[in-house]
């Protein structure tokens, strides 16, 4: 069956340092894959998306590219800022909308 | 626009008893989901509805949770009765029809079954 398979945390990092967070995926078809994002004490929000092979998804600085070769959808950030410490979801869903799979999440705390 | 509205936020239950979430989607908002996010976790799908009819629910124990949509707009998630595991965060989310899937979540609701 499809399954999201991302990198565990917690993972520390000063500021201005770069990010990866590491996410591969398993899945029939050709799925929409996303990256949400909570902030401590919100609720889940979408980060940023990618619907086909090889489209890259950006916001706020963050960038993933769909690379269907390596099943992998990497969540990068030149340089994180503190208001970036949140919990990040990788998530996969199958064509035509229906059931999003999610990640175990990763936590990522920035020091100033 | 007005988000995901969802209630209770918080809820302490005994084992065996029984307890119901509200949600709320936003407006004009076809498809409706609920989640369960364990301590740890990332959310697990329980079931979808496109209006009030279910699209998916092979994740749901259907022994002791159900799950309505009446009118296609407000919906219900019961358990009955619940059990230890069921301790989480229950969140709702609703996302338009069409190419666009992006889900929208409310705050949750944070059960602990005791």
């Amino acid at each position: 069956g499809n399954s999201v398979t991302q990198m565990e945390g917690p993972v520390t990092l000063s500021e201005e340092a770069f990010l990866t967070i590491n996410c591969t995926y398993t899945a029939t078809g050709y799925p929409s894959l996303f990256w949400y994002v909570q902030y401590p004490g919100e609720g889940l929000q979408l980060l940023l998306k990618a619907t086909k092979a090889d489209d890259k998804g950006s916001n706020k600085g963050f960038e993933a590219t769909y690379r269907k070769e390596t099943t992998s959808f990497h969540l990068e950030k030149g340089s994180v800022q503190v208001s970036d410490s949140a919990v990040y979801f990788c998530a996969l869903e199958n064509t035509g909308g229906f059931k999003t799979i999610f990640g175990a999440g990763t936590r990522l705390f920035v020091k100033a | 626009e007005a988000g995901v509205a969802q209630s209770p936020r918080y809820k302490i239950i005994e084992k065996r008893q029984s307890v119901a979430f509200w949600c709320n989607p936003i407006s004009g908002h076809a498809t409706l989901y609920w989640y369960q996010q364990i301590l740890g976790q990332g959310p697990k799908l329980l079931i979808q509805f496109q209006n009030n009819g279910v699209v998916d629910d092979s994740q749901l124990p259907k022994d002791r949770f159900s799950a309505e949509r009446l009118k296609g707009v407000d919906s219900t998630l019961k358990i009955q009765p619940a059990k230890l595991e069921d301790s989480a965060v229950y969140l709702c989310a609703s996302s338009s029809s069409g190419t666009d899937y992006e889900q929208y979540f409310g705050p949750g609701t944070r059960l602990t079954v005791t």
